[in-house]
Order: structure tokens, then C-alpha cells, then sequence
């Protein structure tokens, strides 16, 4: 079935550091990709999403290009700040009906001032 | 307003109890998911329903139930809760058809404690 792999946290970079965190999957197909972020006591949004290969997502400072030769969508800012300090989830949707998500188990973020 | 709401937002009740989480969305969307969230384990997929008259068991569906009342409308139910149901659930909604390429649109969450 598919999966999603994230790198284990946590995380604690200083404030405009540059940050990477690495996501593979394995999925049948050609899954559509996504980034989704947690603030503390919130639910999931989401941060940014690719449905196809060399496309690359981008929102609020933060990119991911989806890499079909290494089925990969690494997250990456290049300058982070205090208020990016969240959860972050990489998950994947098949293009069967169902259209269900497999997300990560999430990478905790702290940016630290 | 929050698009997708969720009640209650926290609950601690005591093994062998039934217990209802309520959903409704403002989208418009014909698919809603529940999910349970445990550390370290991501999220994890309990029920999701295509439609009214739709519903599909995901990974986790044992110990659950659901409730599609109206299109705005997915409950889950614990019918005897126990220990291990201890976790955050967040329901989500997405479009149906060829819409949205997957993309899901997700609750604030209920903490849910079983003593």
C-alpha cells in the first residue's frame, strides 16, 4: 500500500536559519503531494500540494517540488522565524476514487529567537 | 466562521462508555473523513463517506461507528470506549468527483480522554 516517510523530529533551528525536512513516499501511480502544517491546538492546513512530476509548491516562504525519480517532496525555507514553529505533515493522495490521504508521522518544528 | 467545526473540542469520559463526536462543514463538500491522531503517529484514517448514503471503513474502523445525517453532517461514535481510544480526532471534508486532486480541509480537533 502506499506510504509516506517524513524525517524524525524534533527540530530546533534558530531564527532565519534554513530549513529542510525530507519526505519520501512509495505509492502505485502518480499520487498528488502535500505539505500540511499544525500550529499548537489547531487542526491541519494546508501549507502547499503538487498533482504532478517537477511541479513545485510554494506558500509563505516555504517550497516543495515533487521529484518523481526519487519519489521525494523535501520541504524547504530559506529563512525561518519563531512563528513557523508547528508540526508539519507530508502526505499523499492516490488518484483512485477513494482519494484518501497517507499522511508522515510529522516533524515538530521549533524556531527559536 | 470556521468552515469545518467540530464539538465537543475536548472530553474525558470513563471505559465502557459511548461517547458521540459531531462534525458539520460549511464547504459544500460531499466527502468528509474522521481521523485519529496519536504521537509519533501521524494521523490515521477511522470512517469516510462519499455521500449520504456512503460510508467506508478505513484503517482504523474497529471499536467505531458512524453517522452520515446530512451532507453537512458526520458523527462518530465510540459505542464502549476503552483506554487506547485515548487521542485527537479531527474530522475533514473534501470535494468529490474530479475536484481538489485529493486535498482535504480539516477540523480544529476533539481531545478525546478514556480513564
Amino acid at each position: 500500500g502506499d506510504s509516506v516517510t517524513q524525517m524524525e523530529g524534533p527540530v530546533t533551528l534558530s531564527e532565519e536559519a534554513f530549513l529542510t525536512i525530507n519526505c519520501t513516499y512509495t505509492a502505485t501511480g502518480y499520487p498528488s503531494l502535500f505539505w500540511y502544517v499544525q500550529y499548537p491546538g489547531e487542526g491541519l492546513q494546508l501549507l502547499l500540494k503538487a498533482t504532478k512530476a517537477d511541479d513545485k509548491g510554494s506558500n509563505k516562504g516555504f517550497e516543495a517540488t515533487y521529484r518523481k525519480e526519487t519519489t521525494s517532496f523535501h520541504l524547504e525555507k530559506g529563512s525561518v522565524q519563531v512563528s513557523d514553529s508547528a508540526v508539519y505533515f507530508c502526505a499523499l493522495s492516490d488518484r483512485s476514487s477513494a482519494r484518501q490521504l497517507t499522511f508522515g508521522s510529522g516533524t515538530q518544528l521549533t524556531v527559536l529567537p | 466562521d470556521a468552515d469545518v467545526t467540530q464539538t465537543p473540542r475536548n472530553r474525558i469520559t470513563k471505559t465502557g462508555k459511548r461517547i458521540m463526536l459531531e462534525c458539520s462543514q460549511t464547504k459544500g463538500h460531499d466527502r468528509m473523513y474522521w481521523y485519529r491522531q496519536d504521537p509519533g503517529l501521524g494521523l490515521r484514517l477511522i470512517y469516510y463517506s462519499f455521500d449520504v448514503k456512503d460510508i467506508n471503513k478505513g484503517e482504523i474502523s474497529d471499536g467505531y461507528s458512524v453517522s452520515r445525517q446530512a451532507q453537512a453532517k458526520f458523527s462518530l461514535s465510540l459505542e464502549s470506549a476503552i483506554p487506547n481510544q485515548t487521542a485527537l480526532y479531527f474530522c475533514a471534508t473534501g470535494p468529490g468527483g474530479g475536484l481538489g486532486l485529493g486535498e482535504q480541509f480539516f477540523g480544529p480537533g476533539t481531545r478525546l480522554t478514556v480513564l
